[in-house]
């Protein structure tokens, strides 16, 4: 199913690396929305935009970066500043901010090692 | 500020029985909440909002204000129901959303 696809399914990377994942919808939807999930944790949102060239920090953005260049398009880099890269990210958008319904991609599993 | 607050990490049930999770928030004024489930390799998605007052695959859930809650049931549990379970709250005026940590049911035959 389409909608909004995430690659790569696995990443692996070293230590003081960065690492960039994609996100990209063909839903036409204005917002889009990064979040970590960790077992115990639930999501935390990392950024969110809400238009092109637009975003904004969540809670847990520390060491993370982000850009809206595009529509369908919100890419994450995990810089090497953050301190416990390994986990589940997933990617989400909704047609505009304020309309609450999210969708969500399949998620990216990062290791650093 | 906006929390959610799910109790159980894991919740088992045997098929037919009733379930319920639970799903507290912190929220000033008239909040609109959400369930949503992610079953095994899947992506994680809509399962109820209570502004529609619908039954989705035979869940519902009830606002109380009171007890400021929004917990979850189905009368007879289904082996299909096992997944994990996330209760979100609106917030910075629905701009984005707050998950509580889920609850994992196991629904055992």
């Amino acid at each position: 199913d389409g909608g909004i696809t995430q690659s790569p399914k696995y990443l692996f990377r070293k230590e003081g690396q960065n690492v960039t994942l994609s996100c990209e919808q063909n839903l036409n939807h204005d917002a889009m929305y990064w979040y970590r999930q960790d077992p115990g944790q639930g999501l935390r949102l990392i950024y969110y935009s809400q238009i092109v060239n637009d975003f904004q920090k969540g809670d847990i953005a520390e060491g993370y970066s982000v850009s809206r260049e595009k529509k369908e398009s919100f890419p994450l880099t995990v810089t090497s500043a953050q301190k416990n890269p390994t986990a589940f990210y997933l990617c989400a958008s909704s047609i505009q901010a304020g309309v609450l319904e999210q969708y969500f991609g399949p998620g990216t599993r990062l290791t650093v090692t | 500020a906006q929390r959610v607050t799910q109790p159980e990490k894991l919740l088992s049930v045997f098929k037919g029985a009733p379930v319920e999770l639970k799903c507290n928030y912190s929220y000033s004024g008239s909040p609109e909440l959400f369930w949503y489930v992610q079953y095994s390799r899947q992506r994680l998605q809509l399962l109820l909002r209570h502004i529609s007052r619908e039954s989705i695959k035979g869940f519902t859930a009830d606002l109380n204000k009171g007890e400021t809650s929004f917990h979850l049931k189905k009368p007879f549990a289904q082996e299909e129901d096992s997944a994990m379970y996330y209760c979100a709250l609106p917030r910075n005026y629905g701009q984005n959303f707050v998950f509580g940590p889920g609850t994992r049911l196991s629904v055992l035959p």
